[in-house]
């Protein structure tokens, strides 16, 4: 499969603890972005990455939220202090460099309790 | 600046159709169309770039309306494989190609 790899798929934490989530994208697309959705919702953008620069993060990405991009291949998401509002659907999407369309992972459903 | 749809839901008995509408209260200069079944990912469906564009994809087929600020996407003789929530998208501006997702439309197709 050359999809869009998130893992895990599913993270149940305890409220204040630290989570990381991790992307990998189609291997030759160097646009990288980590969307999060709440039931009901579509997707809200958080973050971009154009190869291993991190060039826009929304007002949501709180300071506890970080992204990364290493090398510009993977990309992860930790998330620090983890609260009740940080339940959600954590999306990673790329694109290549030449077109628009995204093409998304399955997913990661974290669930703070 | 998230574009709104309507309906919010629609249920369909198979072959019948439906249209799903896409309205920006600020300048579209693009739309992506996705579907998202529950627990997956969403998957691209088209992207319609110039006013009075129309694109089709299988029996789903998209218009883009530039002056008035919309799309539409219509479904025909619809499947139960088209059950899912269809999302709008509008390009938020900028290099970064990111997408301000519209309010969402559940469609459920029944036998």
């Amino acid at each position: 499969d050359t999809g869009v790899s998130q893992n895990p798929r599913h993270k149940i934490t305890k409220r204040g603890q630290n989570v990381t989530f991790r992307c990998d994208p189609i291997s030759e697309h160097n646009r990288l972005y980590w969307y999060r959705q709440t039931l009901g919702q579509g997707p809200e953008f958080l973050t971009y990455f154009q190869n291993e620069a991190q060039l826009e993060k929304s007002r949501l990405l709180s300071d506890r939220f970080s992204a990364e991009r290493p090398k510009g291949s993977f990309s992860t998401l930790e998330i620090q202090r983890t609260e009740q509002g940080d339940s959600a659907m954590y999306l990673c999407a790329s694109s290549p460099s030449l077109g628009r369309q995204a093409f998304f992972g399955q997913g990661t459903r974290l669930t703070v309790v | 600046q998230q574009p709104v749809q309507s309906p919010q839901a629609v249920i369909l008995r198979e072959g019948e159709d439906a249209v799903i509408n896409c309205s920006s209260s600020k300048a579209l200069y693009s739309v992506h169309w996705y579907r998202q079944k529950h627990g997956e990912a969403p998957v691209f469906l088209m992207i319609l770039l110039k006013g009075g564009e129309q694109k089709g994809h299988e029996k789903i087929s998209a218009s883009f309306n530039e002056k008035k600020q919309q799309s539409s996407l219509y479904l025909t003789a619809s499947q139960l494989s088209y059950s899912g929530t269809y999302f709008c998208g509008k390009e938020g501006g900028g290099a970064t190609n990111k997408l301000i997702f519209g309010t969402g439309t559940l469609l459920a197709v029944q036998p």
